[in-house]
């Protein structure tokens, strides 16, 4: 099936330090998500994407929507202790398909 | 309040034995899903219902059984024939399978199985 590959795979950065992580697909997809999972939790969706070249944020995060369709980027910037966990993207190319997943990337945070 | 259950957090299989994780949602979705969490694995899906009464195999479905007998419910049996069933269990629903928007899968809590 199709396959996300998301990088890092995990960051460790100093409190206030800003990260940036993707996503990228060998596939165009027409949505991506970014969710993030707190220790022992479900994940919660973040952004959702769903045009070529969009970028939307929502308080410090930013991502944005490939122009290539086959990418996705995460930005948090002046990272805080809370934003530990682990950052998932998903993507959907059409038809009646469940999203596909990354593996993840695991943020840990110094304070 | 609307929300996706997970029951119960935390459960434990004895070798040979059948168990049934339990996932309740109250936001009218058509499309419910389980997926396996592994460290480092990501999420792998295990099966997905688009409608009551109808069900697909997901990537690693094998030693799993499901049924979708109510829209609100979707209950995951991990049977005996799962030899490695160690893992936190996650169930979510959608809007739709099929639509943009209205894919957006929304998580239950988890459910961490572990083996005696």
């Amino acid at each position: 099936g199709q396959q996300l590959n998301q990088s890092p795979q995990s960051m460790f950065i100093q409190e206030g330090e800003d990260v940036s992580m993707n996503c990228t697909s060998s596939s165009i997809f027409n949505t991506w998500l970014w969710y993030k999972q707190d220790p022992g939790e479900g994940p919660v969706l973040l952004i959702a994407l769903y045009k070529a070249g969009e970028l939307t944020s929502n308080g410090r995060l930013t991502a944005q929507f490939g122009i290539t369709r086959k990418d996705s980027f995460l930005n948090i910037s002046a990272s805080i202790p809370s934003d530990v966990g682990i950052y998932f993207c998903a993507g959907w190319n059409s038809g009646n398909t469940p999203l596909v997943f990354g593996k993840g990337t695991r943020l840990s945070v110094i304070a | 309040d609307g929300g996706i259950t997970q029951s119960p957090k935390y459960l434990f299989r004895k070798e040979g034995q059948n168990v049934t994780l339990s996932c309740e949602q109250n936001l009218n979705h058509d499309a419910m899903y389980w997926y396996r969490q592994d460290p480092g694995q990501g999420l792998r899906l295990i099966y997905y219902s688009q409608i009551v009464n109808d069900f697909q195999k997901g990537d690693i479905a094998e030693g799993y059984s499901v049924s979708r007998e109510k829209k609100e419910s979707f209950p995951l049996t991990v049977t005996s024939a799962q030899k490695n069933p160690t893992a936190f269990y996650l169930c979510a629903s959608s809007p739709r399978t099929g639509r943009a928007g209205e894919n957006i899968q929304y998580f239950g809590a988890g459910t961490r199985l572990s083996v005696l």
